[in-house]
């Protein structure tokens, strides 16, 4: 069965500090990767997306993620975090269907 | 533009009782509908969703069941609630065909007492 495994479950960070979040998927074929991010009290919303081409993607407040084929991996990176980044930051892929299939979340935790 | 409501925002049922809770998509015509149940430490999963009116598909048997009755409206229903149905209720629409990214609503805190 199709399935994303994100291996940090619960990350807790220093401002400054570099965060690199793992995203690995099970899927053979063609794939959308996707990093969706819910901030305390908010709803979930899109951080960035891959569907062709390049495979490092920008994202908004300077996230990044590397799509590596030969891993089946979507790692999520920001060189220097911040407070205001603590949120839960979910990985999903669409394996060409109407469906998203969500890993199980990683709690980051930053402390100023 | 676009913008999704969900209702109740949160909700306490006893056991047995009934649930209904809603969906609305507004700014979009024949979007896909999804519900999604969130609990801690194990992500989203996926309970319906929908390509079109009254067409629905369930992910995971359970009590729990979807509706949508309306282009735009999209329902989660049970005759009688759970202890195990307590949960973060998420609806989301999306692009029909899927491939594009899906655009979530406020959530519904459930608590079955």
């Amino acid at each position: 069965a199709q399935s994303v495994s994100q291996h940090n479950h619960h990350v807790i960070l220093s401002e400054a500090a570099s965060l690199e979040l793992g995203c690995n998927y099970s899927y053979g074929g063609t794939v959308n990767l996707f990093w969706y991010v819910q901030y305390p009290g908010q709803h979930l919303q899109l951080l960035l997306k891959y569907f062709s081409g390049d495979p490092l993607v920008k994202g908004i407040k300077g996230f990044e993620a590397e799509f590596i084929k030969s891993k089946f991996s979507f790692n999520l990176r920001k060189p220097s975090v911040q407070w205001s980044d603590t949120a839960e930051y979910f990985c999903a892929v669409n394996p060409s269907t109407d469906k998203l299939i969500f890993g199980t979340g990683t709690r980051l935790q930053v402390f100023p | 533009s676009q913008t999704i409501h969900q209702w109740p925002a949160t909700l306490v049922q006893p056991v047995g009782s009934p649930l209904s809770l809603e969906c609305t998509v507004e700014g979009t015509s024949n979007p896909n509908l999804y519900w999604y149940r969130q609990a801690a430490g194990r992500g989203l999963q996926l309970l319906f969703y929908s390509i079109g009116i009254d067409q629905i598909s369930s992910e995971v048997p359970q009590n729990l069941s979807a509706s949508r009755p309306q282009d735009r409206q999209f329902i989660l229903s049970s005759k009688k609630l759970l202890l195990s149905d307590s949960g973060f209720y998420l609806c989301a629409w999306g692009t029909s065909g899927g491939a594009e990214e899906q655009y979530f609503g406020p959530g519904t805190r459930l608590t079955v007492t």
